[in-house]
C-alpha cells in the first residue's frame, strides 16, 4: 500500500468546516484514498473512501485531486464529538487479496468551543 | 442496523489465566477480522476469516493464540496462559466480501 503523510495535529473551531489534508503521492491507479477516525476509547470508524472523484455521504466529503497525489477530507460543520485522530489509508481493492488495514499516525483533529 | 458488537467490553485477568473475547460480526458480513492496538499505538493485524476459513494466520503473535468462527457468523479469539503484553485493546472488524471494514467497540484486555 502506498505510504501517506498527514499532519499530526490540528485545530478547528465548532461550526467550521474541519479540512484534513492527506498527501499520498506514489498511489497507483488502482488504489483506493479510505479515511478513518478513531475517537478516545472506541474502535475505528468508517468514514468515506474514494477512487478519483470527489466522494460526498452524510459524514463528509472527501476532494481527490486530480493526479492523486493529495487529497483533503471534509467535515462541513465540525462538532465537539468529531473531535478524534483522523486515518488517511491508501489501499487497493480488497478482492485483490489485501485484507488488513494498516494505520499510520493519524491526524489529531481538535473542535474548540 | 446494528454494528459490530464485541463481549466483554472489558476484561482484568491474572497472568496465566486464559481468556476468550467475542465478536459478533454485522449481519451478512462473510469476513471477519481481529485487530489489537496497543496504548498510543497502531493497529497491528492479527487474523481474518473468510466465512469460517481463516487462510492467513500469520498475524496471531505466538501459539498461545486462536481464533475461530462458525456458522459464518460469531468469532471467538482465545489467549491462553496470558502474559502481560498481551495487555490491549482486541478490535474486530467485518465486512462484505472484503470491502469496507467496519469495526466493534473492542475489548479492553489487562493481564495484571
Amino acid at each position: 500500500d502506498a505510504k501517506t503523510t498527514q499532519p499530526p495535529s490540528m485545530d478547528c473551531a465548532e461550526g467550521r468546516a474541519a479540512n484534513l489534508p492527506c498527501n499520498h503521492s506514489t498511489i497507483s491507479g488502482n488504489e483506493y484514498v479510505y479515511w478513518y477516525r478513531q475517537i478516545h476509547s472506541q474502535g475505528p470508524q468508517y468514514i468515506i473512501h474514494g477512487l478519483k472523484n470527489n466522494e460526498t455521504n452524510e459524514m463528509a466529503s472527501l476532494i481527490i485531486t486530480e493526479d492523486r497525489k493529495s487529497s483533503t477530507l471534509i467535515l462541513p460543520h465540525a462538532t465537539l464529538r468529531d473531535t478524534a485522530v483522523y486515518y488517511c489509508i491508501v489501499r487497493l481493492p480488497t478482492n485483490f487479496g489485501n485484507e488488513k488495514l494498516t494505520f499510520g499516525t493519524g491526524t489529531r483533529l481538535t473542535i474548540i468551543p | 442496523g446494528a454494528g459490530v458488537s464485541q463481549s466483554p467490553s472489558n476484561k482484568v485477568t491474572e497472568k496465566g489465566k486464559d481468556v476468550e473475547l467475542r465478536c459478533d460480526p454485522i449481519s451478512g458480513h462473510t469476513a471477519l477480522y481481529w485487530y489489537r492496538q496497543s496504548l498510543g499505538q497502531g493497529l497491528e493485524f492479527l487474523i481474518y476469516f473468510q466465512g469460517n476459513s481463516a487462510p492467513d494466520k500469520s498475524g496471531l503473535p505466538s501459539d498461545r493464540f486462536s481464533a475461530e468462527r462458525t456458522g459464518g457468523s460469531v468469532s471467538t479469539l482465545t489467549i491462553q496462559r496470558t502474559q502481560q503484553e498481551d495487555s490491549a485493546v482486541y478490535l474486530c472488524a467485518s465486512s462484505e466480501m472484503l470491502d469496507t471494514q467496519y469495526f466493534g467497540p473492542g475489548t479492553r484486555l489487562t493481564v495484571l
